[in-house]
């Protein structure tokens, strides 16, 4: 298993400019969620899913869009990047409801926005 | 919603000594406390995690302990070592609704000194 991939690692985008950051797993997990980590700051929860279809808000929605076609597809989508989003931003994902929560997370996307 | 807290936010250590974690929650629905730890550059990874129905969880050198009734749990780090140094992020999910949104406290940084 590939567990959570992301692409893609590094991005610099303009003011103003829109992007997708992919996220993908092959674990059949229905849980998948988007978290940015800003410098001294834990993981903040960006949108989150329970499963293909449904998609909600976490702490920080403003400014990005999901969706989730799929059990193992949930893309973030950057409406119109402004530097206040310069972050690195993780993919995690889990099957709650087993004897174990974990949340698996990706390698990360380092955006910038200048 | 959920706000959780965590100290000291840096730690110094000499290799062999013990390091302790602390953290508060304020959501009584909170149920589920894992303790992630990442290095410079990469994920955070899982190392021991608690559900809310037990008070202490040990895994070799690392242990985690839950009072419920005052919302604070901590992790414990005995007989560290160099490799332990990175940063270390408590969470606390509410859970339920098949959801397992974490919320994270500001993340401690652990050096341990050879």
């Amino acid at each position: 298993n590939a567990g959570v991939t992301q692409t893609p690692k590094f991005q610099v985008l303009k003011t103003g400019q829109s992007m997708t950051l992919q996220c993908a797993q092959d674990m059949n997990h229905e849980y998948m969620s988007w978290y940015r980590q800003d410098p001294g700051m834990g993981l903040r929860l960006i949108h989150y899913s329970v499963g293909a279809g449904i998609t909600d808000q976490g702490e920080v929605p403003n400014g990005y869009n999901v969706s989730r076609s799929t059990t193992e597809d949930f893309p973030l989508r950057l409406l119109s990047a402004a530097p206040s989003q310069t972050s690195v931003y993780f993919c995690a994902s889990s099957y709650p409801g087993q004897a174990t929560y974990e949340q698996y997370f990706g390698p990360g996307t380092r955006l910038t926005v200048t | 919603g959920e706000n959780v807290e965590q100290h000291p936010s840096t730690l110094s250590v000499q290799e062999g000594d013990s390091a302790v974690i602390k953290c508060t929650y304020s959501d009584s629905a909170s149920n589920y406390f894992p303790w992630y730890k990442q290095e410079l550059g990469k994920r955070p990874q899982l190392i021991i995690d608690i559900r809310s129905n037990v008070g202490e969880k040990k895994d070799q050198r690392i242990a985690v302990t839950l009072n419920k009734t005052a919302k604070h749990f901590s992790l414990h780090i005995t007989e560290t070592q160099p490799e332990d140094s990175a940063v270390y992020f408590c969470a606390a999910s509410p859970g339920g609704g098949g959801a397992n949104n974490l919320f994270f406290g500001t993340g401690t940084r652990l050096t341990v000194i050879p």
